[in-house]
């Protein structure tokens, strides 16, 4: 079974402090994405990455930043966190479906995130 | 740009009864369409897909036909279980990188 293994479930962090939020995969899949889901919003894309070092940014980036250094790792990095970045994040990864869309994506548990 | 648009919720049911979960999306080119399931404290899974026009998607018992004329994949279950009790999210997936964008979710409720 595909994994995707999200570090921390839940965090509770100070306004400001830096986050960090850790996702690995061990399917060797070369996407990887990062969304944040919100009652009445459902879950909308962050940032994805098709490739080691590569990134592209989703629809609601601002005030995020993301890392890939290894294939399997993919970090979600709040750099000032705001109490309106208190949500659920999920990490999620697939293969590289070239010009077909249907590749499944694999989803982590999430991880639950309160900035106080 | 992709936007995918499912019933609000809660949907509440009795065990055994039928399931509609009304799906329509807008998309430019020709995408793939998913159903995924959340269930309580956990995260996303793949329920069923299907990648064509006129194609069906089925798992556990519940299924979603790809409508290319009404852009709609409403899913169908005839017979639900208070284990159903989730939330429904529709999706698509237009073009690279496997992307995908959601509607706002459905949450079914099934009582004994």
């Amino acid at each position: 079974d595909v994994k995707v293994t999200q570090s921390s479930r839940y965090l509770v962090k100070r306004t400001g402090e830096k986050v960090f939020l850790e996702c690995v995969q061990d399917m060797d899949h070369e996407n990887m994405f990062w969304y944040r889901q919100d009652p009445g919003l459902g879950l909308r894309l962050i940032y994805f990455s098709y490739d080691v070092k590569m990134k592209e940014k989703g629809d609601i980036p601002e005030g995020y930043s993301v890392s890939r250094e290894k294939k399997e790792r993919f970090s979600l990095i709040l750099e000032s966190a705001s109490t309106n970045q208190t949500s659920m994040y999920l990490c999620a990864s697939s293969f590289d479906a070239g010009e077909h869309s249907g590749n499944t994506i694999y989803f982590g548990e999430g991880s639950w995130l309160t900035v106080v | 740009g992709d936007s995918v648009t499912q019933m609000e919720g809660p949907v509440t049911l009795s065990e055994e009864a039928f399931l509609t979960i009304n799906c329509t999306y807008t998309a430019t080119g020709y995408p793939s369409l998913f159903w995924y399931v959340q269930y309580p404290g956990e995260g996303l899974q793949l329920l069923l897909k299907a990648t064509k026009a006129d194609d069906k998607g089925s798992n556990k018992g519940f299924e979603a036909t790809y409508r290319k004329e009404t852009t709609s994949f409403h899913l169908e279950k005839g017979s639900v279980q208070v284990s159903d009790s989730a939330v429904y999210f529709c999706a698509l997936s237009d073009g690279g990188y496997s992307t995908l964008t959601f509607g706002k979710g459905t949450m079914l409720l099934v009582s004994p």
